[in-house]
């Protein structure tokens, strides 16, 4: 079953914060997330295996909460090149079949 | 080292025509996915094969829809006939490992007239 992203769209200025929310009606194993740019494939950012966890790149991060089925996803200081769309992956069995949410627009004006 | 390739990057055809959509992984991926996009429906996931055997194809919309890797540096994804609701870019990806990272190609936009 399809992960549920919120917003759809966010539309921020340089140097502000955003946070996109993914969640689950089914017990997650894993979440991923990626990142697409307009034309291009979609980009890996990051794995989160464990309920709890949190994991950083560069000046995005995400935290995993494994009991409210329930990711998240950080992005300090916004910067130009964070623009594009964002998915949520999750993987409910360990099979590694991977469900995207329907993503969320980001948009980053100077 | 090249990433996943996939061939053609853009199809035109009609309606009731024979669509192959080609993939290679990266070299020791063993796990290889194909996914369409549309704006209504997001990404879907159409089957992956882990090893060269197809493990899950409950994402694959009808018969007319088929896929095979007959090895672990090839797979192709064929629709016969092929519809206009078939318009989609179709993305294939590859990963090592039981939970890893997703490597996508470049996609394959497919235009159905």
């Amino acid at each position: 079953q399809q992960p549920v992203q919120s917003p759809q769209a966010v539309i921020l200025r340089e140097g502000e914060d955003a946070v996109i929310n993914c969640s689950s009606s089914k017990a997650l194993y894993s979440v991923h997330w990626y990142r697409q740019k307009h034309g291009e494939a979609p980009v890996f950012l990051m794995i989160l295996l464990k309920g709890g966890e949190q994991k950083g790149h560069e000046k995005i991060s995400a935290s995993f909460n494994e009991k409210k089925q329930q990711s998240s996803l950080y992005l300090t200081a916004s910067q130009l090149s964070y623009s594009g769309t964002y998915f949520c992956g999750t993987e409910t069995s360990g099979a590694q079949k991977l469900v995207f949410g329907q993503g969320t627009r980001l948009t980053i004006n100077p | 080292d090249a990433g996943v390739i996939q061939s053609p990057r853009h199809e035109v055809t009609e309606m009731g025509q024979e669509v192959t959509l080609r993939c290679k992984p990266i070299s020791g991926h063993n796990s290889l996915f194909w996914y369409r996009q549309t704006m209504m429906r997001g990404l879907e996931l159409l089957i992956y094969f882990n090893n060269n055997v197809p493990i899950d194809d409950s994402g694959m919309p009808e018969d007319r829809f088929s896929a095979k890797m007959p090895n672990a540096s090839f797979s192709t994804l064929k629709i016969q006939p092929s519809e206009p609701r078939d318009s989609a870019v179709y993305f294939c990806a590859s990963s090592f490992g039981e939970v890893g990272e997703l490597f996508f190609g470049e996609g394959s936009r497919l235009t159905v007239l």
